[in-house]
């Protein structure tokens, strides 16, 4: 079993749908990122948090430390969401550097 | 603001070619990462950087060098490349271990 794993593993949504991006972990962590991919481009950071929520314009990024979960939510979507997202959690102990990446979502934005 | 530039965008190489793949940062960060990304897993970490003249290992270093002369420049060499280095590679930085990570644009390297 894979320490983060997310869901689902692909989605299509109508554009103006709300979406709901889901990672869960089963190590001990310090922070945990969201991150985004456009096809045949590079990665960019969209959140990195340890507790709580954060918002950023139609992201919302949240997690729950005690039930080691995190969500990804995009509000009124739109076909240039169109991306994979990728959850990443910095584990503790061990080596410190380490960041441990879940396989990505894709996600389709229909118009 | 260029962030971390990645250089070249693709490459071909035949077995047994050696090849340098480029990373510049111009955001002073002290950490850098090089990571591949293979189709349907997540990214590996290759080998990082903490600083200027300190490097070590990640999950997937084997078939792979990198040198960190300066804080700007962090390149990945490959000796003697072999199929299953086909990959996407991505080199990336940050500040610190708690701070957002930036990322290159990506090399689509392919070995035959």
């Amino acid at each position: 079993k894979n320490e983060v794993e997310q869901s689902p593993q692909n989605l299509t949504a109508q554009e103006g749908e709300f979406i709901t991006i889901n990672c869960s972990y089963s190590v001990g962590i310090s922070a945990l990122h969201w991150l985004q991919q456009h096809p045949g481009g590079g990665i960019v950071s969209l959140f990195m948090l340890s507790s709580g929520k954060k918002k950023h314009g139609r992201l919302i990024a949240t997690i729950n430390i005690q039930e080691k979960h995190s969500s990804l939510h995009i509000t009124a979507s739109h076909p240039r969401d169109s991306a994979v997202y990728i959850c990443a959690v910095r584990s503790v102990g061990g080596a410190t550097n380490k960041l441990i990446f879940g396989t990505g979502t894709l996600l389709a934005v229909q118009p | 603001n260029a962030g971390v530039t990645q250089t070249p965008k693709f490459r071909i190489l035949k077995i047994g070619q050696s090849m340098t793949l480029q990373c510049t940062q111009d955001m002073n960060h002290n950490y850098m990462y090089w990571y591949r990304q293979d189709p349907g897993m997540g990214l590996k970490l290759i080998y990082y950087s903490v600083g200027a003249g300190i490097t070590d290992k990640g999950e997937v270093p084997n078939g792979y060098n990198v040198s960190r002369s300066t804080t700007e420049d962090f390149p990945l060499r490959l000796e003697l490349a072999a199929p299953s280095q086909t990959s996407v590679y991505f080199c990336a930085s940050s500040y610190s271990l708690a701070s957002r990570l930036f990322f290159g644009s990506g090399t689509q390297l392919s070995v035959l």
